[in-house]
C-alpha cells in the first residue's frame, strides 16, 4: 500500500525554538494533506488542511501564525511549530489523501512526538 | 458539529474472547465511517472503512457495522489475540477527507 513518511519521529526542544516536521508521500502524489494533533489520552484533532500550491485552511482555534504549513509539492508538506512552548507538546500526525479508482483513500504518517522543555 | 464518542474507554480481556467496541456519532449525514488501530506513539493503521450506503464490512477477524439512523457503529473482534492490543479509533467523515475522531478504546488482550 501507499506509504507516508513523517520525520522526525521524536523531537525535544527548548521553549522558544521552532520545530519543523516533514510529511512525504513516498510512492504517490497526494491531492491533499492533513495535520492532526493528539494530546495524551485525547482524540486526534484536525489542525489544518493543505493543498499543493495554496494556503492551508486552519481549523477554528488553531493559530496559523504559530503553526506554519507549507505544501510546496504534491509529495511534501511541512508543519513548523514556531516559538514552541511547553503547551505545544503533543503528538503530531499527518495524513495524505489520494484518489484510487472511485474512492478517496487516506494514509497516515507514523507521527511526531514533540516535547518542549 | 459532528461529535464522535467511543465506549468503553478501556477494555481488558483474556485471549480468545470475542469483543465489541462501540462508536456513536451525532450527525448522521456522514460520508463514511472508518476504524483505525493506533499503537503507542505511532501512526494509524486503517482497519475498515464503511461507506454511508453500506451496513457492514469484514476483514479477517474484524467486522464493522454501521447504523446511520441511530448514529452507531460497532467493531467486532473475533478470537482476540495479544497482538490485537492497541487503541482503536473510529472516525466519521462528513465531507472530503476531514475526519472527526473519537477518543478511542484502549484494548488489552491478556495471554
Amino acid at each position: 500500500g501507499a506509504v507516508v513518511s513523517q520525520h522526525p519521529s521524536r523531537v525535544i526542544c527548548k521553549s522558544g525554538t521552532s520545530v519543523k516536521i516533514e510529511c512525504r508521500s513516498l510512492d504517490f502524489q497526494a491531492t491533499t494533506m492533513f495535520w492532526y494533533r493528539q494530546f495524551p489520552k485525547q482524540s486526534l484533532m484536525l489542525m489544518a488542511t493543505s493543498n499543493e500550491g495554496s494556503k492551508a485552511t486552519y481549523e477554528q482555534g488553531v493559530e496559523k501564525d504559530k503553526f506554519l504549513i507549507n505544501h510546496a509539492s504534491l509529495t511534501l508538506s511541512t508543519l513548523t511549530v514556531t516559538s514552541a512552548h511547553p503547551e505545544d507538546s503533543s503528538f503530531y500526525i499527518c495524513s495524505a489523501s489520494v484518489f484510487g479508482g472511485w474512492e478517496e483513500k487516506l494514509f497516515f504518517g507514523s507521527g511526531t512526538q514533540l516535547s518542549v522543555l | 458539529k459532528q461529535e464522535v464518542t467511543q465506549i468503553p474507554a478501556a477494555l481488558s480481556v483474556p485471549e480468545g474472547e470475542n469483543l465489541v467496541l462501540n462508536c456513536s456519532f451525532t450527525d448522521s449525514a456522514i460520508y463514511n465511517l472508518q476504524w483505525f488501530r493506533q499503537d503507542p506513539g505511532k501512526g494509524l493503521t486503517s482497519l475498515l472503512l464503511i461507506q454511508s450506503s453500506q451496513r457492514e464490512q469484514t476483514s479477517g477477524r474484524l467486522n464493522a457495522s454501521l447504523d446511520k439512523s441511530s448514529g452507531r457503529s460497532t467493531l467486532y473482534i473475533a478470537a482476540s489475540q495479544p497482538g490485537d492490543s492497541a487503541t482503536y479509533l473510529c472516525a466519521a467523515v462528513i465531507s472530503g477527507s476531514r475526519l472527526t475522531f473519537g477518543e478511542g478504546t484502549q484494548l488489552t488482550v491478556n495471554p
